[in-house]
């Protein structure tokens, strides 16, 4: 079946680093745009990045500019490395299929946890 | 920077009850580009309806939308226990590309 599995969440300090992955089984993964999305602990959702299906252009919310990068291989993986992480950046991180007319998510995985925290 | 404000925040019924749930755009969006997600306790995000009235794959005819311009409505005409959940409206735009409203949690009365 269409399924998401995100990893590569974990604790990492204020300025450091971490790589979130995202496998994708299903579907043709290349004939897809691909997102990230994000939801801090009790709060609403927040689109944070996607990346076309060639890879050819990405976008990202402003606050994660220059700092986030999505990347995606030819295969089945999305990923997003994510440095000089802040607290703000707390959140469970959501890989998220972007439908067709690429306007809305409509395959979700089950997301994967970054603390940020001294 | 479009912006979604849902209404109401929270929405408490009775099973078999109408429930509606509001989500205006603080400017005119194209009606292709508004969908709905209900998120449940514990679980990801779930796409129930896109370009504001076409039901996603599996989604019960319970569930519809409707709306224009600013102003989009998702209505659930029989509400079942197992709507207990959070819905958001989502839309597609420019900078930032997706945005999502806060939010209406409906609760089983």
């Amino acid at each position: 079946q269409v399924q998401l599995v995100e990893s590569g969440g974990g604790l990492a300090k204020p300025g450091g680093s971490l790589r979130l992955s995202c496998e994708a089984s299903g579907f043709i993964f290349g004939h897809y745009y691909m997102t990230w999305v994000r939801q801090a602990p009790g709060k609403g959702l927040e689109w944070v990045s996607y990346i076309t299906s060639s890879s050819s252009y990405a976008d990202y919310r402003d606050s994660v500019k220059g700092r986030f990068t999505i990347s995606r291989d030819n295969v089945n993986s999305l990923f997003l490395q994510m440095d000089d992480l802040r607290a703000d950046d707390t959140a469970v991180y959501y890989c998220a299929r972007t439908a067709a007319n690429g306007a809305h998510f409509d395959v979700w995985g089950r997301g994967t946890l970054v603390t940020v925290s001294s | 920077e479009i912006v979604l404000t849902q209404s109401p925040g929270t929405l408490s019924l009775s099973p078999g009850e109408r429930a509606t749930l509001s989500c205006r755009a603080s400017q005119v969006i194209n009606s292709a580009f508004l969908a709905w997600y209900q998120q449940k306790p514990g679980q990801s995000p779930r796409l129930l309806i896109y370009a504001t009235s076409s039901r996603a794959t599996g989604i019960p005819d319970r569930f519809s939308g409707s709306g224009s311009g600013p102003d989009f409505t998702l209505t659930i005409s029989r509400l079942e226990p197992e709507d207990i959940a959070v819905y958001y409206c989502q839309q597609y735009g420019s900078s930032p590309r997706f945005t999502f409203g806060p939010g209406t949690k409906v609760e089983i009365k």
